[in-house]
């Protein structure tokens, strides 16, 4: 697979411990957000998704938040395993386009 | 992975060369996208498209056009490649449908270096 020397912000968690990452968008008429997880040497993997209509949604041990009067996006995770060590990223778009727009991710780090 | 290959996987060409990257998907989705991935840049989409001959640029189309004649295969090419241009790039798909979201399945990249 492929990856990239990402230098980015990095959040170390031990294990066990839950887990918030964070991330800011720009465009206030984004109504459609996704997060993914791209571990080393592969491409990015659907984690959850959430619409501008809502303020949280909650998956398998994942939840996202929404607050769309502070353009502000975050993902938890609840109960972080050493399998959750990768790179967050956050992508906004709309319905109408097929045009995503990726932050520059966060690196998790879990401390077994 | 959804059924997506890329090829090559990693290569390394000339300044100046044209370069052409492949994706192959095999469940017949209509979109299909290609992004580049650099550091502190995230994924920036580069292409996509719709169906059999219809695409449209993304942000960072300047250097790079695509083609797509098959339902499967969808095609990168660097017209004159720069060494701005190193980098990795990624395929994705998208499933169409109702009650389809807009979530997309990414190929494995490709490593292209230009000197």
């Amino acid at each position: 697979g492929e990856s990239v020397g990402l230098h980015l912000p990095t959040l170390s968690v031990q294990e066990g411990d839950n887990s918030i990452i964070n991330c800011a968008y720009s465009n206030s008429a984004s109504d459609y957000f996704i997060w993914y997880k791209q571990e080393s040497g592969k491409g990015p993997q659907f984690i959850i998704d959430i619409r501008s209509n809502m303020d949280k949604r909650q998956g398998q041990r994942v939840t996202v938040l929404l607050n769309k009067t502070v353009k502000h996006l975050s993902l938890q995770i609840a109960a972080t395993q050493p399998g959750d060590s990768a790179v967050y990223f956050c992508a906004e778009g709309t319905y109408n386009f097929n045009k995503f727009y990726f932050g520059s991710g966060t690196k998790l780090n879990v401390k077994p | 992975d959804a059924g997506i290959t890329q090829s090559p996987r990693h290569k390394v060409t000339e300044t100046g060369t044209p370069v052409t990257l492949r994706c192959h998907q095999t469940e017949n989705h209509r979109y299909m996208y290609w992004y580049r991935q650099d550091p502190g840049h995230g994924l920036r989409l580069i292409h996509y498209s719709y169906g059999v001959k219809d695409t449209d640029k993304g942000e960072v189309s300047d250097g790079y056009s695509v083609s797509r004649s098959k339902t499967e295969d969808f095609l990168l090419t660097l017209e004159s490649a720069t060494s701005s241009q190193t980098s990795v790039y990624f395929c994705a798909i998208r499933p169409s449908g109702t009650g389809s979201s807009y979530e997309q399945y990414f190929g494995p990249g490709t490593r292209l270096t230009v000197t």
